[in-house]
């Protein structure tokens, strides 16, 4: 079956610029989580949703960043006049649900985003 | 919050050896601890995960334990191959929190 997709698989900008990233998660997976991973490392938590809610935003790096889910589906990630350091790869993950039993995330192969 | 420390950075193995990844994790709250596989330009992928109530579980090649007492946790890879060469990742979460927390990978190479 389908896997997580995410849009568009690369993404080069210019400082200053508004940017959003895409994400289908898995159908019927009721959560979906945001991660960033800069060169060479690990993946830094940014948001998830269980459903449209966001239970915890607390890895959002400023107010810059926001994010949404609609339909328990769709989730967009928009980052607001972007700076170099927001280059990474953005990656976003979806399970079955949170909770016991259904913690296995399942990847998309991310979004690179570039800052010129 | 949880803090996830992997060791070692870079492992390096003969085509046939063994290879072990170790996680240690501060927070007694989590558990479940996977282990991810990532290729370059691609997403992690689980390979195993295990849960606080289980010491250690295998799946062919690959085995994880877990020591809850001392909060660590290890990858073990036996009759290593070249397409095991790859980026592993641990991570720990409460599985009520939603988050996992990672650790900051380990390269393997494996050499033919």
């Amino acid at each position: 079956g389908a896997g997580v997709s995410q849009s568009p698989s690369n993404k080069v900008t210019e400082k200053g610029k508004d940017v959003e990233l895409r994400c289908d998660p898995i159908s019927g997976h009721t959560a979906l989580y945001w991660y960033r991973q800069s060169l060479g490392q690990g993946l830094e938590f940014l948001i998830y949703f269980q459903g449209n809610s966001a239970p915890d935003k607390s890895g959002l790096p400023s107010d810059r960043f926001s994010a949404e889910r609609t339909g328990g589906s769709v989730s967009t990630l928009t980052i607001q006049r972007t700076q170099q350091e927001d280059s990474a790869v953005y990656l976003c993950a979806s399970s079955l649900t949170v909770g016991p039993g259904h913690q296995p995330q399942h990847f998309g192969d991310g979004t690179r985003l570039s800052i010129l | 919050g949880e803090n996830v420390e992997q060791h070692p950075s870079t492992l390096s193995v003969q085509e046939g050896d063994s290879a072990v990844i170790k996680c240690t994790y501060s927070d007694s709250a989590s558990n479940y601890f996977p282990w991810y596989k990532q290729e370059l330009g691609k997403g992690p992928q689980l390979i195993i995960d295990i849960r606080s109530n289980v010491g250690e579980k295998k799946d062919q090649r690959i085995a994880v334990t877990l020591n809850k007492t001392a909060k660590h946790f290890s990858l073990h890879i036996t009759e290593t191959q070249p397409e095991d060469s790859a980026v592993y990742f641990c991570a720990a979460s409460n599985t009520n929190a939603g988050k996992s927390t990672f650790g900051d990978g380990t390269t393997l190479t494996v050499k033919p």
